[in-house]
């Protein structure tokens, strides 16, 4: 059983698109995290919703937007896609807000053309 | 602000040898936490070791230390008899312990160890 499990794994699309990724965690954990990384393998975290309510929105642009629709699911809607927003997306969650393991899904690698 | 500064690019070391990799840190909480996570080749983060900043002694798992020194702000990992599999991008991690959006992971920029048969 997949803990934390990503939709697509590789996404490829045009500039100007929007897109979504999905992610879902069956851990009945109740914090989840997105980060990105980026070409040169640098981390950092974009958003993190704990029981639904969005906790930390770090500075991404508006064109990023999350959506929890329940505990077990994060997804990320990216409008207007820039060639910039190419990187390697994770889902990562977290039994509570300050729990100090993180369990990572396997990652959605977006190319932008 | 969190900084974290990994300070090795790369790292080779020879099968069943021990390995130490470099983690310094900046921080203005009182109360904070240091991490590290493995990348391999196939790309998914797997955490490996976590030290509370008032936790008294050294961080074990397996393998696996974490060589704490709280003065000197820095949070080296040790592998010790390393194995081929312990190839891939080696990151550290931290974070406040205070709450809230306090708690987001700050990481550095990573160390790429090979072992070497």
């Amino acid at each position: 059983d997949t803990a934390v499990s990503q939709t697509p794994k590789y996404l490829v699309t045009q500039m100007g698109n929007d897109k979504s990724i999905k992610c879902e965690q069956n851990l009945g954990h109740d914090t989840m995290y997105w980060y990105k990384q980026d070409s040169k393998k640098f981390l950092k975290i974009m958003f993190s919703y704990n029981n639904k309510e969005l906790i930390i929105n770090e500075t991404v642009p508006n064109r990023f937007s999350p959506k929890s629709p329940d505990k077990a699911h994060l997804n990320l809607h990216i409008n207007s896609l820039e060639l910039g927003d190419s990187a390697v997306y994770f889902c990562a969650s977290s039994k509570v807000q300050g729990s100090y393991e993180q369990y990572f899904g396997p990652g959605t690698r977006l190319t932008v053309t | 602000a969190q900084k974290i500064t990994q300070t090795q690019p790369g790292m080779f070391v020879q099968e069943k040898e021990a390995v130490t990799l470099d983690c310094t840190y900046d921080t203005s909480d009182p109360s904070y936490g240091l991490f590290w996570y493995k990348q391999p080749s196939s790309g998914e983060m797997i955490f490996l070791i976590y030290q509370g900043s008032y936790d008294q002694q050294n961080a074990t798992e397996g393998r696996y230390s974490l060589n704490f020194q709280k003065a000197r702000k820095s949070a080296n990992l040790v592998i010790s008899a390393s194995q081929l599999g312990d190839s891939a991008m080696y990151f550290c991690a931290m974070r406040g312990n205070s709450g809230g959006s306090n708690y987001k992971l700050t990481f550095g920029k990573g160390t790429l160890l090979t072992v070497n048969p």
